[in-house]
């Protein structure tokens, strides 16, 4: 089955770091999003994108995280710089979407971001 | 602002016991209610979507329903391997041909098959 591939899947630093996370989604899919899970308030919507166009950020804290498709199997979410209430685990999705249609989004198994 | 309520938070039963878990939400307009599953450690496994009040999808022991404010997820003789969290989420209609691809999720029930 193919799967959304995401790296690293744990990931262990210092507050003020940068931190990168990357996706590669599964071939074929034109939609990415990224998620951010924690216990008080499970699965947010950070950003997405179709077709590598960024179409809502509204989710992610615009002054430390930022959100890239550099080309269509890569998915870059950075954060810079990295504080403790940003420890939480982040995953990538991807699915097929249009105008007026939408396939389910299925999810890669995360980053777990710890920030000391 | 679209919102989803999940309950109960957890549950417990026994193998072969049969129960059902519950999905509250508001929603402008409803374009799809989709049903997670999640095991720990790893990323939520689409199970199903519905489209509309009335419908009803099956999946082995497990089988989900809609109406105009809350889906559940009937889960039949559940087996050990049931276990994991069970997540809802919503996708409301776009206002605009731009589409809306955003789903808001509930923050899940945790089952746990005792065998």
């Amino acid at each position: 089955d193919a799967r959304v591939t995401q790296t690293p899947r744990h990931k262990v630093t210092e507050m003020g770091q940068e931190v990168t996370m990357r996706c590669q989604p599964i071939l074929g899919h034109n939609t990415v999003f990224w998620y951010r899970q924690t216990m008080m308030q499970g699965l947010e919507l950070l950003a997405y994108f179709r077709n590598r166009a960024p179409l809502d950020d509204s989710g992610m804290p615009k002054d430390r995280f930022s959100a890239e498709m550099p080309d269509a199997t890569l998915a870059t979410l950075k954060i810079q710089p990295s504080e403790p209430r940003d420890s939480a685990v982040y995953f990538c999705a991807s699915g097929f979407t249009g105008i007026g249609y939408s396939q389910p989004q299925h999810f890669g198994d995360g980053t777990r971001l710890s920030i000391l | 602002e679209d919102q989803v309520t999940q309950s109960p938070e957890a549950l417990r039963l026994q193998e072969g016991e049969s129960s059902s878990l519950n999905c509250s939400y508001t929603v402008s307009g409803l374009r799809g209610l989709f049903w997670y599953r999640q095991d720990p450690g790893k990323g939520p496994e689409f199970l199903f979507t519905l489209y509309s009040a009335g419908e009803e999808k099956e999946k082995e022991r497990l089988k989900a329903t809609l109406t105009k404010k809350e889906s559940f997820l009937h889960i039949t003789a559940p087996k050990p391997e049931d276990s994991a969290t069970y997540l809802c989420a919503v996708q409301a209609t776009p206002i605009s041909n731009f589409g809306n691809e955003k789903l808001t999720f509930g923050t899940g029930t945790r089952l746990t098959i005792i065998p």
